[in-house]
């Protein structure tokens, strides 16, 4: 599975649109990229995933760019309760393939 | 539709003992996967589990095992505990053998003294 990157943290002002960055620029013809966030003390969520196309959702749009070396998780309208850390994870589907979570990049939402 | 069941939520255990954590996955999920999340490691996978077999596993020692029993609730076992084997354990639960999308419980907190 390919290799991602994010930055460690970022801050977004309530309201405003969050947009997270990842980097995977040895993404295979057929990962996946999916998204998923951790609110504190409780268990990892499924955001959304993607494979070529942008993708958009109830809680968030993804953006993959078109050489698919990078991606970004946008919230459109970022809340308190959006604060986590979230997870950008290359993977390819199929029985084998299982998720491996790096550090991910913290999220604080500010009043 | 109930989500993912952990228990028991909270465990403190010491250097030794044996401990067996349980998982009740989202009605219709067929696979349970494991996973140990410390503060240094991070979120790491250790076995998954679909119709009662181990499909996929982890880089962990035998001392972490687990099962699967016809209902598809899961249970994992650590023994000879060791005080790194404090962790926050999770468990998810997907529709079939490595699907992506998993849905997580709240997890099991282990306190090894």
């Amino acid at each position: 599975d390919a290799k991602t990157t994010q930055p460690t943290s970022m801050d977004c002002a309530e309201g405003r649109a969050a947009n997270l960055p990842c980097n995977h620029s040895t993404i295979s013809g057929n990962e996946y990229v999916y998204w998923y966030r951790q609110i504190h003390s409780q268990g990892p969520q499924y955001i959304i995933h993607g494979l070529k196309n942008n993708e958009t959702n109830e809680m968030a749009s993804l953006i993959i760019t078109e050489d698919r070396k990078s991606s970004t998780l946008i919230l459109p309208h970022a809340t308190l309760r959006d604060t986590a850390v979230y997870y950008c994870i290359a993977i390819e589907s199929g029985a084998n393939s299982k998720l491996t979570f790096g550090k991910g990049i913290t999220l604080s939402v500010r009043p | 539709k109930a989500g993912v069941t952990q228990t028991p939520r909270y465990l403190i255990k010491t250097r030794g003992q044996q401990v067996t954590l349980s998982c009740s996955p989202i009605s219709g999920h067929r696979s349970v996967s494991w996973y140990q999340q410390t503060p240094g490691q991070g979120l790491q996978f250790l076995f998954e589990y679909f119709s009662e077999t181990q499909r996929n596993k982890g880089n962990f020692p035998g001392r972490f095992s687990g099962r699967q029993f016809s209902n598809s609730r899961s249970e994992m076992n650590v023994s000879t505990l060791e005080l790194g084997d404090s962790a926050l354990y999770l468990c998810a639960s997907s529709l079939g053998v490595g699907r992506n999308i998993q849905y997580f419980g709240a997890g099991t907190r282990l306190s090894v003294l």
